[in-house]
């Protein structure tokens, strides 16, 4: 299995400022025939499922903000959300889709100050 | 718009089966590429991926449960039903149907989700 590992476990940030996300896998998640990186975000609030905020490691998916952006390749990736607003205070995942049995990172509870 | 939508039993006794079924639109779950997912979260915790079924019909599980877990799929009626056996308070947990797309670069990332259904186990 594939082993996601995110850091930090949770972080506070300013209200306007930057947060950053890292996640680690355990194996390169680029697949060399296309380039492309099979690792996705999410963004979870409470009591409502996961939502996708970002895939092929670096794509916003349809209707997420501009402030909300992914890099990254190969086993290292970064989530960042600039200018943070109150509605981004949520946990966010990582997730690769490279091979099954697909995995997730532990999460990362974002609160915002 | 892709729509999908758990149902079954909130409260199930230790030992007995689970089953859940998903029933979604807006999509074909024969289009190249797609695939059904069940993913399920304790109360809490971190996701934890289970299952999934292409658009081929071919079956994928987590190694740490494939000997509980069984996927069917009824394309004639837009489900897929979850099986899982032997259940343990352990497993209570909101269990969640989730689409994949396909593309020409395969099977893609987890989107729509379910809004998840709660299962609990407990005699």
């Amino acid at each position: 299995d594939i082993v996601m590992t995110q850091s930090p476990d949770s972080l506070n940030v300013s209200l306007g400022g930057r947060a950053t996300v890292n996640c680690k896998s355990s194996r390169s998640l680029l697949n060399s025939s296309n380039n492309k990186n099979y690792l996705a975000w999410y963004q979870q609030k409470p009591g409502q499922p996961p939502k996708v905020l970002i895939y092929w490691a670096s794509a916003r998916d349809s209707g997420v903000p501009d402030r909300f952006s992914g890099s990254g390749s190969g086993t290292d990736f970064t989530l960042t959300i600039s200018s943070l607003q109150a509605e981004d205070a949520a946990v966010y995942y990582c997730h690769q889709y490279y091979s099954t049995p697909y995995t997730f990172g532990q999460g990362t509870k974002l609160e915002i100050k | 718009q892709i729509a999908l939508k758990e149902s079954g039993p909130t409260l199930v006794r230790p030992t007995q089966s689970l089953t859940l079924t998903c029933t979604f639109s807006g999509f074909s779950p024969t289009t190249r590429g797609v695939a059904v997912n069940w993913i399920r979260q304790p109360p809490g915790k971190a996701l934890e991926w289970l299952a999934l079924v292409y658009w081929d019909d071919h079956k994928r599980y987590s190694p740490s449960l494939e000997s509980r877990l069984s996927l069917t799929r009824d394309t004639s009626k837009n489900q897929v039903v979850l099986t899982m056996t032997n259940m343990d308070p352990v497993d209570t947990a909101t269990y969640y149907c989730v689409y994949s797309p396909g593309s020409s670069s395969g099977t893609g990332w987890l989107g729509p989700w379910g809004q998840g259904i709660l299962v609990t186990i407990s005699s």
